[in-house]
């Protein structure tokens, strides 16, 4: 079993709606999570950026952490066709030692709004 | 633009051959992380430099290697490059080791013939 599950999608929706993008986990250490948005042979950019768990929310986007049942969400708002892209979730735990600053990535989700 | 560079964009080249890719960390970053994409195995973390120092290692193969130089620019060797090693690698930085935000750089798209 993979440490973040990520459902792959692909996803279309009609521009204007609402979408949900999940992934789980399975490692309690993770503490920082994060929402990367990857459009087609480009370079992975910072969407959202929370510790531990919560609710952060920044213009369109909403990102929500359950650590509890260690599932992490982010929403759009209002979708938009350049909101088409690879939505990929990413976590790190504190914990030092071999593991420290490293990410580990859900497979990613492909996400397509059309007009 | 995220503020990190890296060079080149496109590499193809023989196996058995050997390649450096090169990456420039955002202004002040510290920290430079380098990861691999492939279809199959998606994002992968290899190895993480933090002010010249190796501070964490994934699943990197032994004909790979890293360093991060004075000036805190980073460079991956690949050597006795097989077919298998295709992919986008990708260059990352943030500001402290840990918990802290990555930002990544374009890419480099490594074809091996």
């Amino acid at each position: 079993q993979k440490e973040v599950e990520q459902d792959p999608g692909p996803l279309s929706v009609p521009e204007g709606a609402i979408v949900s993008l999940n992934c789980t986990y399975s490692n309690s250490a993770f503490q920082y999570f994060m929402w990367y948005r990857q459009y087609s042979r480009k370079g992975p950019e910072l969407l959202m950026y929370t510790y531990s768990s919560g609710n952060k929310e920044d213009g369109r986007f909403t990102a929500q952490v359950d650590k509890s049942s260690k599932y992490i969400s982010l929403f759009i708002r209002d979708s938009q066709p350049s909101d088409s892209a690879t939505y990929l979730c990413a976590m790190a735990d504190n914990a030092g030692g071999t593991s420290y600053g490293k990410l580990t990535f859900g497979q990613g989700t492909i996400l397509t709004v059309h007009p | 633009d995220s503020g990190v560079t890296q060079t080149p964009k496109h590499l193809i080249t023989a196996t058995g051959q050997r390649v450096t890719l090169r990456c420039s960390p955002r202004s002040g970053d510290l920290s430079v992380y380098w990861y691999q994409q492939s279809l199959d195995q998606g994002l992968q973390f290899l190895i993480q430099y933090y002010n010249g120092e190796e501070r964490a290692k994934g699943n990197i193969l032994e004909r790979f290697s890293a360093q991060q130089f004075p000036d805190l620019h980073s460079e991956l060797n690949l050597s006795s490059l097989e077919l298998g090693d295709s992919a986008l690698y990708f260059c990352a930085s943030s500001a402290s080791p840990t918990g802290s935000a990555q930002y990544f750089g374009p890419g480099t798209r490594l074809l091996v013939l």
